[in-house]
């Protein structure tokens, strides 16, 4: 069974604070992705890899960053946090033309 | 804009009965479907695919495709409690780049 690994699994931190969200993989798959799930919007692209260095940007990218370190290793980056960033985010793998594969989310709350 | 869209955004249905939802693409692109189920408070996971026109059957399972109108279907019959879900219909192209609809959220009452 593919494996993504999300940490942590909830956070909360306060407006204009710095979060990373850590994602790996071991599916040795080349694709990653983040997105962000939200009531009434769906999933919602932020950013993806297609390998180590490599980012492209997804459809809602305004406030995040994401770095790809390793083939495993995906984070994403809110610098400056802010309430509209509220939500659950989900880091994903996959490979050319299978499924995607989810971690099992983090739950990110900006009081 | 959505290059996904789903409907109906919600869907009830009695346990026994046929639920029935769709999609449609507004990419041309795009050339695989994907299906997926989320259960409340669970990640997505890959319920069925569907890359060539016409129907795929896995046992309460049928999903249709018309690649021309870049619209599939999902069938569930004999619809259980179980069921109950928020489906989520994906579409991607060669290039790997995933787009999820919004959702449909069936309940089924038993």
């Amino acid at each position: 069974e593919a494996a993504v690994t999300q940490s942590p699994r909830n956070k909360v931190t306060v407006t204009g604070g710095n979060v990373t969200l850590s994602c790996r993989q071991t599916n040795s798959h080349n694709y990653m992705y983040w997105y962000r799930q939200d009531t009434g919007h769906g999933l919602r692209l932020i950013h993806y890899s297609y390998g180590a260095g490599n980012l492209q940007i997804g459809d809602v990218p305004d406030g995040y960053k994401a770095t790809r370190t390793t083939q495993e290793d995906f984070f994403l980056l809110l610098e400056l946090a802010s309430p509209s960033q509220t939500s659950l985010y989900f880091c994903a793998s996959s490979d050319r033309v299978t499924e995607v594969f989810f971690g099992k989310g983090t739950r990110l709350t900006v009081v | 804009q959505q290059k996904v869209q789903q409907s109906p955004e919600s869907l009830i249905v009695p346990e026994g009965g046929m639920a029935s939802l769709n999609c449609t693409s507004s990419d041309r692109n795009v050339d695989y479907f994907w299906w997926y189920r989320q259960h409340s408070g669970k990640s997505p996971k890959m319920l069925m695919s569907i890359f060539s026109n016409g129907e795929k059957e896995e046992g309460r399972f049928t999903v249709h495709l018309n690649k021309a109108s870049l619209h599939t279907s999902l069938h569930i019959r004999d619809s259980q409690p179980s069921d109950s879900a928020l489906y989520l219909c994906a579409a991607n192209t060669g290039y790997q780049n995933f787009y999820f609809g919004k959702g449909t959220s069936l309940t089924v009452i038993p």
